[in-house]
């Protein structure tokens, strides 16, 4: 099983600021299949990013994922104030699925 | 618009027995995969279990396997998780979601609480 290790745990900012969250994985992750999730308070995720960099349907372009095989990021290039959320990154590339335990991204 | 809605969570005594429903509709139900994705509140996700879309094929988490159950009723738009011998560990909110091949996933439901106590 690939475990997915976030860091950091706690990103505290400002609206404005760039924020870098980073996800890595125990091993490669087969085609790249690396999801980026948002979540709110009492919300279900949302999904961001998937394919390691490709935006879902809707998602603002201040939101970008870049890596392969076992290092990705997630930017959010300029924070809004809805972007204060926890991100969760996902590996679907193999069997079972596996999240890493988020990073809190909150208003410093 | 594509809805999924769960229901069926509560509270239950270890040992017991729950079983989940979660509703779709906006899309073509019968041609998805879907997946159960639980949550213990505050903490990560962790995938629960998966059925492909004639149901023919499942698979679960280590966790719950022998013990939980997920079926589909294509004529009724519904996925169901039964859940059997519930453990305090099981304790969580439970998702469905709908099953993509590029994305893994794409829509989730609201998710519906699972409390595991006696």
């Amino acid at each position: 099983e690939s475990v997915l290790t976030q860091s950091p745990g706690t990103l505290s900012l400002s609206p404005g600021e760039r924020a870098t969250l980073s996800c890595r994985a125990s091993q490669s992750v087969n085609n790249n299949y690396l999801a980026w999730y948002q979540q709110k308070v009492g919300q279900a995720p949302r999904l961001l990013i998937y394919g390691a960099s490709s935006r879902a349907t809707g998602i603002p372009d201040r939101f970008s994922g870049s890596g392969s095989g076992t290092d990705f990021t997630l930017t959010i290039s300029r924070l809004e104030p809805e972007d204060f959320a926890v991100y969760h990154c996902q590996q679907y590339g193999s069997s079972p699925w596996t999240f890493g335990q988020g990073t809190k991204v909150e208003i410093k | 618009e594509v809805q999924l809605v769960e229901s069926g969570g509560g509270l239950v005594q270890p040992g017991g027995s729950l079983r989940l429903s979660c509703v779709a509709s906006g899309f073509s139900f019968s041609s998805y995969w879907m997946h159960w994705i639980r949550q213990v509140p505050g903490k990560g996700l962790v995938w629960v279990s998966r059925i492909n879309s004639d149901g023919s094929g499942t698979s679960y988490a280590d966790s719950v396997k022998g013990r939980f159950t997920v079926s589909r009723d294509n004529s009724k738009n519904t996925l169901y998780l039964q859940m059997n011998s519930l453990t305090a560990e099981d304790t969580a909110v439970y998702f469905c979601t709908r099953g993509v091949a590029v994305s893994g996933t794409d829509y989730w439901g609201q998710g519906t609480l699972v409390t595991v106590s006696s």
